[in-house]
């Protein structure tokens, strides 16, 4: 079973259409993160969140952590082409030592 | 500056034979994590490697083992390959004094194909 869910698994929209992908736990965790992959590439971290309820904007990608700090969404405005990928959301359980991902959301935004 | 780089990109090896992954961390990182990713699932932690000893490791057999030299960089080394190790290697770095988990970053993996 996985410590991270996510959904949906994959997506597939047409430019300039909202989306929102989620990340979900049973488990508390002290801080999430956000990373894009791209094919043939490593991650790349987006965004950590800290504080339960805490959002934060990065152009057209909102983040938001949950007040429980067992959830998160990512919310992307006005898609482009370019926002396609796999996003990934990580964190360490509170009570956990190790670094979890979750399986991603694949993204595919057409032109 | 370089980020993290791994080498090889790609390796194809069969069933019951070794293999050694490399990774250079980005300038200025001591800290140096190891990762599995399947095809289709997100990566999973293998270990972490800081001032030269395993801090960390996740739920891995011992047959995946490391190696963290005085410059930093790392090794990852699978003994006895099965099948179900193919998969993509992804190394990744991050500030000294950290926990080593707080902001990574990753090298672009190494992908092993193993038949």
């Amino acid at each position: 079973t996985q410590l991270l869910e996510q959904s949906p698994q994959f997506l597939s929209i047409q430019e300039g259409e909202n989306l929102t992908v989620y990340c979900n736990s049973s488990s508390v965790f002290s801080s999430l993160q956000w990373y894009r992959q791209e094919p043939g590439e490593g991650p790349v971290l987006l965004v950590t969140v800290v504080t339960g309820g805490e959002v934060k904007k990065l152009k057209r990608l909102t983040f938001q952590f949950g007040d429980a700090r067992k959830d998160s969404s990512l919310h992307i405005t006005a898609a482009q082409p370019g926002d396609t990928g796999l996003y990934l959301c990580a964190g360490v359980p509170l009570y956990g030592q190790n670094f979890v991902f979750g399986p991603g959301t694949r993204l595919s935004v057409l032109p | 500056d370089a980020g993290v780089t791994q080498s090889p990109t790609h390796l194809i090896k069969t069933r019951g034979q070794q293999v050694t992954l490399r990774c250079s961390p980005k300038s200025g990182h001591d800290t140096v994590s190891w990762y599995q990713q399947a095809l289709g699932q997100g990566p999973q932690f293998i270990f972490q490697y800081y001032e030269e000893e395993e801090r960390q490791r996740g739920n891995f057999p011992d047959r995946f083992s490391g190696h963290q030299f005085p410059n930093y960089s790392s090794e990852l080394n699978v003994n006895a390959l099965l099948l179900g190790d193919s998969a993509l290697y992804l190394c990744a770095s991050s500030f000294p004094g950290t926990s080593g988990q707080e902001t990574q970053y990753f090298g672009p993996g190494t992908r092993l194909l193993v038949l």
